[in-house]
């Protein structure tokens, strides 16, 4: 099974707003609403931000938000902080009945 | 609030079988709404699924490492094991355990991970 495809950077200034993508195929993201998204700041436990393609873990703030059209889902952060600076990693079900992360995007705030 | 913990050797030599273990704290191992799994991350790349378990034993595995994997459970001890066997340089990474949803397919919690060298 393949990666899913992300961005493998991307950076934004305090305040701004960021989307990153997660392209996959008729076969995972496009089939699922399976999607999740994990922040991982190096050397730490990857935390969970968003599941089902759009729904936020309690604690998880606001300003993460999660949408999908065909095969690509997206997370979007709004109002970045300097604390979001992390690696972000998508996920997916698949019809094989396992699981695909995406490559990894570097934030930089 | 449940806890992971791996643990294992930190060094495993080439061809040898890497073994590691997860304790799960807070929380039964043998919950109906969890899947038990581990995930890798090689230096400088990105995370990789290996499997997960249930707690009857059901099992998934990634395709590309399931000739070389085994996870198995053991609910006296609250905990779950990964072997991989016929290891090289290429195995070398952090290795994580987590909680996997049943019905949603997504980690909700995670172990700090351990860092596996397979060296000579």
């Amino acid at each position: 099974q393949s990666a899913l495809t992300q961005p493998a950077s991307m950076s934004g200034s305090p305040g701004q707003s960021i989307t990153i993508s997660c392209t996959g195929t008729s076969s995972d993201v496009g089939v699922y609403n399976y999607v999740s998204w994990y922040q991982h700041h190096p050397g730490k436990a990857p935390k969970l931000m968003i599941y089902d393609v759009s729904n936020r873990p309690s604690g998880v703030s606001n300003r993460f938000s999660g949408s999908k059209s065909g095969n690509t889902a997206s997370l979007t952060i709004s109002g970045l902080q300097a604390e979001d600076e992390a690696d972000y990693y998508c996920s997916s079900y698949t019809t094989s009945s396992t699981l695909v992360f995406g490559g990894g995007t570097k934030l930089t705030v | 609030q449940v806890q992971l913990q791996e643990s294992g050797p930190g060094v495993v030599k080439p061809s040898e079988t890497l073994s590691l273990t997860c304790t799960v704290s807070g929380g039964s191992i043998s919950s109906s709404s969890y899947y038990w799994g581990w995930i890798r991350q090689p230096p400088g790349k990105g995370l990789e699924w290996i499997g997960h378990i249930y707690y009857s034993g059901n099992t998934y595995y990634n395709p590309s490492l399931k000739s070389r994997v085994t996870i198995s459970v053991d609910t006296s001890k609250n905990q779950f094991s990964l072997t991989l066997s016929s290891v090289t340089a290429a195995d070398t990474a952090v290795y994580y355990c987590a909680r996997h949803n049943l019905v949603d397919y997504y980690f909700d919690s995670w172990g700090q991970g351990t860092l596996v060298t397979v060296s000579s």
